[in-house]
């Protein structure tokens, strides 16, 4: 079964600063992949980025990066220069390779709010 | 040029109506899914299809029934609605490669 965790139900964060949002994970497969969708008040699911489990290197989309520790499984979403558009709910999401496991588990998301 | 499109967005309807909400996706994916979001925000698979056969069914009422003519569509119907089943769900769909999953917009279903 897999697992995701996050542990900020919210976070503020000031315009044009840096913020991690925190994502924990737990598997018994040893090939997943690991996801960042936001939500914003309109209610669509983006998505922002991806990390493979066997990348050597942590994704970056734009502003937006994948800080990946697989031995603490962790794949916190990090923020560059957020800006107030930014504000949004936040969730991580893992997904396994195969059968029942190809699916999305998502954590229970993080309410960002960049301040101006 | 909308990659997972789902119909309708808003749909409002007296309890004991059956009601189908429709999803498309133009990516050439071969697996799409229904997700339920409740009123907490929590995304809960539903249903997931290959290539039209059924993967995933989790422990829904049998009152939902997912339909995949093709690959490019999964349609969901809903039978004898309850005041429950009110919720945003949204369809989705990922490739082989499993490096991306596209979400439609979602269906805001309200049952009075």
């Amino acid at each position: 079964a897999q697992k995701i965790t996050q542990t900020q139900p919210g976070m503020f964060v000031q315009e044009k600063e840096a913020v991690t949002l925190d994502c924990t994970y737990d598997t018994s497969d040893p090939s997943y992949g690991l996801f960042w969708y936001k939500q914003p008040s309109s209610g669509e699911m983006i998505f922002l980025i991806y990390q493979g489990s066997y990348d050597q290197q942590n994704a970056t989309e734009g502003r937006y990066s994948l800080n990946f520790q697989k031995a603490r499984k962790s794949a916190n979403l990090v923020i560059s220069a957020s800006q107030l558009g930014d504000s949004a709910m936040y969730f991580c999401a893992m997904m396994g390779t195969s059968g029942s496991a190809r699916q999305l588990t998502f954590g229970s998301g993080t309410q960002l709010t960049v301040l101006p | 040029d909308t990659a997972v499109s789902q119909t309708p967005k808003y749909l409002v309807t007296q309890m004991g109506n059956d009601k189908s909400i429709k999803c498309e996706q133009n990516l050439g994916h071969d697996t799409m899914y229904w997700y339920k979001q409740d009123s907490k925000k929590f995304l809960k698979i539903m249903f997931s299809y290959n290539n039209k056969e059924l993967i995933i069914n989790e422990t829904v009422p049998n009152r939902f029934s997912p339909k995949s003519p093709d690959k490019a569509h999964l349609n969901l119907h809903i039978n004898s609605l309850e005041l429950g089943d009110s919720a945003v769900y949204f369809c989705a769909s990922n490739g082989r490669l499993n490096t991306e999953a596209f979400f439609g917009q979602g269906t805001r279903l309200t049952v009075v």
